[in-house]
């Protein structure tokens, strides 16, 4: 079974500057899909971006961007320009691209910004 | 609807007692999911249904748990005989199919607290 791990509980962050939350998984497969969802604390999860496993480029959203590296199963996050309403839970999550469609997620990190 | 509702959005019980929840899916969205999410933790899957096949129960994590899914719509996860441990945030969220992108709606939430 595919595992997620997140590493760190907790982050704390300047507003304006720049954080990045690690994420490693453990899988055999070679076609999977790998997410970073946004919790509020309305408890909405909200989909930030996405990467194919099959794609090279890192994938990027406006202030946040990824760097995966397949070799080493790591797929972190990185928020620029860091805003107050960046504040939430983050989750990192693995979908494999064979055996349906749920999500396998990582224990979270709680991104912290200070003004 | 226009997003994924759930109800109640908090509901406290006593130990022993019989509880249900509810999803609204997406309209159109064929794949339904059910996760738990205990208190600083991460998503714990439950269970899945796509259309008319089989759900995916592989998550349940006793036989006082199970789900239903009226007209390939509506979901209610009912919890037997509740227990203290199973308080949490459950949360539904549902997709197209096949979801390549991986993509799931989440819902607010529904936050079961047993006395």
């Amino acid at each position: 079974a595919q595992t997620v791990t997140q590493s760190q509980p907790e982050m704390s962050v300047q507003e304006a500057e720049t954080v990045t939350l690690s994420c490693t998984y453990d899988t055999s497969e070679s076609d999977y899909y790998l997410f970073w969802y946004k919790q509020p604390p309305s408890r909405q999860m909200i989909l930030v971006i996405r990467q194919e496993a099959y794609k090279q480029q890192n994938a990027t959203e406006n202030r946040f961007s990824v760097n995966f590296q397949k070799a080493a199963k790591s797929f972190s996050l990185k928020i620029s320009d860091s805003q107050l309403g960046d504040a939430a839970m983050y989750f990192c999550a693995y979908r494999s691209g064979a055996a349906g469609n749920k999500l396998t997620f990582g224990g979270g990190t709680r991104v912290l910004v200070k003004p | 609807g226009a997003g994924v509702s759930q109800s109640p959005s908090n509901k406290v019980t006593e130990k022993g007692k019989d509880v249900e929840l509810r999803c609204d899916p997406i309209s159109g969205h064929t794949a339904l999911y059910w996760y738990r999410q205990s208190l600083g933790q991460g998503l714990e899957f439950l269970i899945y249904f796509q259309g008319n096949s089989a759900p995916d129960k592989s998550g349940l994590p006793s036989d006082r748990f199970s789900a239903e899914r009226t007209g390939g719509s509506v979901s209610t996860l009912t919890i037997q005989r509740t227990q203290q441990e199973d308080s949490a945030v459950y949360l539904c969220a549902s997709s197209s199919y096949p979801a390549r992108t991986g993509e799931l709606f989440f819902g607010e939430g529904s936050r079961l607290t047993v006395l």
